[in-house]
């Protein structure tokens, strides 16, 4: 069975660009988040959707980022524009619904801000 | 105070021999804990499932208790793939969002 796709694996850009992640979770995974792991501390999440609906986005700086699951399936998130701090590992999982602690996490997008 | 709190090591520990990570939680409506690791430069995986009577999982045992919202992971007869970061998940009651302590570094040697 094939796990979590995400693209690009690394990105480098330079502040106040924009960027963009893409992840496919799980197929019949309806449950899909996206973390940011900065260096030396845990995942943090960003956003949870729940099929194309928007479940919480309470960790989303949503000035800068944003995040859309349009056909319930694959998913992207965007920064614009990217400040030093947002470097970091952007992370997408997916799970069944109502197994949030089973998350298959895909292989992330090592994003480093200059 | 942070929601999950772990000790973030390094833990370096000789082969074969037995290591434990405590981990503390502060919301009491917490419902659901786990242990997740993560290898370097890899993405987290699910190790196993905390239930309230404590479970064991080969070489690896996770206990629970409620009163003192602590968690807790031993690890006997340590392996060398055993190095890696043991992250602390706890999941509140009534939504499906996952709460991930910073990790504890772990490294056997050989």
């Amino acid at each position: 069975e094939a796990g979590v796709a995400q693209s690009p694996r690394y990105k480098i850009i330079e502040k106040r660009q924009s960027v963009a992640f893409w992840c496919n979770p799980i197929s019949g995974h309806a449950t899909l988040y996206w973390y940011q792991q900065i260096l030396g501390q845990g995942p943090k999440l960003l956003i949870q959707f729940q099929n194309n609906g928007v479940v919480d986005d309470s960790q989303l700086p949503k000035d800068r980022f944003s995040a859309e699951r349009l056909k319930g399936v694959d998913s992207t998130l965007k920064i614009q524009p990217a400040k030093l701090e947002d470097s970091a590992v952007y992370l997408c999982a997916s799970s069944l619904v109502g197994s949030a602690g089973t998350q298959y996490f895909g292989p992330g997008t090592r994003l480093l801000v200059l | 105070r942070k929601e999950v709190e772990q000790d973030p090591g390094p833990f370096n520990v000789p082969e074969g021999a037995t290591v434990a990570f405590n981990c503390t939680y502060s919301n009491s409506a917490s419902q659901s804990f786990f242990w997740y690791r993560q290898d370097c430069r890899k993405e987290p995986k699910l190790l196993m499932s905390v239930y309230s009577s404590g479970n064991e999982d080969g070489r690896f045992t996770a206990q629970l208790n409620r009163a003192s919202q602590y968690i807790s992971l031993l690890i006997r007869d340590s392996k060398l793939s055993d190095s890696a970061t043991y992250l602390c998940v706890v999941k509140a009651f009534g939504n499906e969002k996952l709460t991930f302590g910073t990790g504890t570094r772990l490294t056997i040697i050989p």
